[in-house]
């Protein structure tokens, strides 16, 4: 089982909301880690967009809007990545990340499809 | 102006050994962590190694462990990968990237292809 699972994809219309989940394996407990979200459109680099351990240990990426949000949901051990008023040019591919047993952990990435 | 250059990418056989560099400029080198992150054609991202500012401490991914060595100088601003016993399966495009302790800097990637 993989350390970070993503849902492979994700659709929306424009103006709702999209909510990304990261799970975390069994036995990993979403509460200790500082979860990380990146941003990857076609051809283009990663972006950071924030990262997320807490509401008192948490960033915001620069230039980042604050409709993209990061949270937790302890009852399934995932991280949340949260965008309101969903934009076309939100379509991409998101990905989560944790530092974990000193290496750097990727989930395998959710594309979302604005429609 | 923050810039990565990644080189020393190209085609290689299996089995094969190739070396890539990342020119880090615009910023102080040896005040940050970096790493190299890969990703195959029509992929997610891979991270593949991280070492220290000074150069003391490196992990690796499993994927990697005892077949790729990262390194660094400081003095010439430039990160290094060695990679040897290539498989297929490393055929990715590899990304330098600055820790800070996200991934803020991308280098534009260099391609490796490992095929006969």
């Amino acid at each position: 089982q993989p350390v970070l699972t993503q849902p492979t994809s994700l659709s929306a219309s424009p103006g709702a909301s999209a909510r990304f989940t990261c799970t975390l394996r069994s036995g990993i407990n979403v509460g200790t880690y500082r979860i990380y979200w990146y941003q990857q459109k076609p051809g283009s680099l990663p972006r950071y967009l924030l990262k997320y351990k807490s509401d008192s240990d948490k960033q915001q990426g620069s230039g980042v809007p604050s409709r993209f949000s990061g949270s937790k949901d302890a009852s399934t051990n995932a991280g949340l990545l949260l965008i309101s008023g969903l934009q076309s040019e939100d379509e991409a591919d998101y990905y989560c990340a944790i530092w974990y047993s000193s290496t750097w952990v990727f989930g395998g990435g959710t594309k979302l499809t604005v429609l | 102006e923050v810039q990565l250059v990644e080189s020393g990418g190209g085609l290689v056989q299996p089995g094969g050994s190739l070396r890539l560099s990342c020119a880090a400029s615009g910023f102080t080198f040896s005040s940050y962590e970096m790493n190299w992150v890969r990703q195959a054609p029509g992929k997610g991202l891979e991270w593949v190694s991280y070492i220290s500012s000074s150069g003391s401490t490196m992990y690796y991914a499993d994927s990697v462990k005892g077949r790729f060595t990262i390194s660094r100088d400081n003095a010439k601003n430039s990160l290094y990968l060695q990679m040897s016993s290539l498989r297929a399966e490393d055929t990715a495009v590899y990304y330098c990237a600055r820790e800070i302790p996200h991934f803020d800097c991308w280098g534009q990637g260099t391609l490796v292809t490992v095929s006969s």
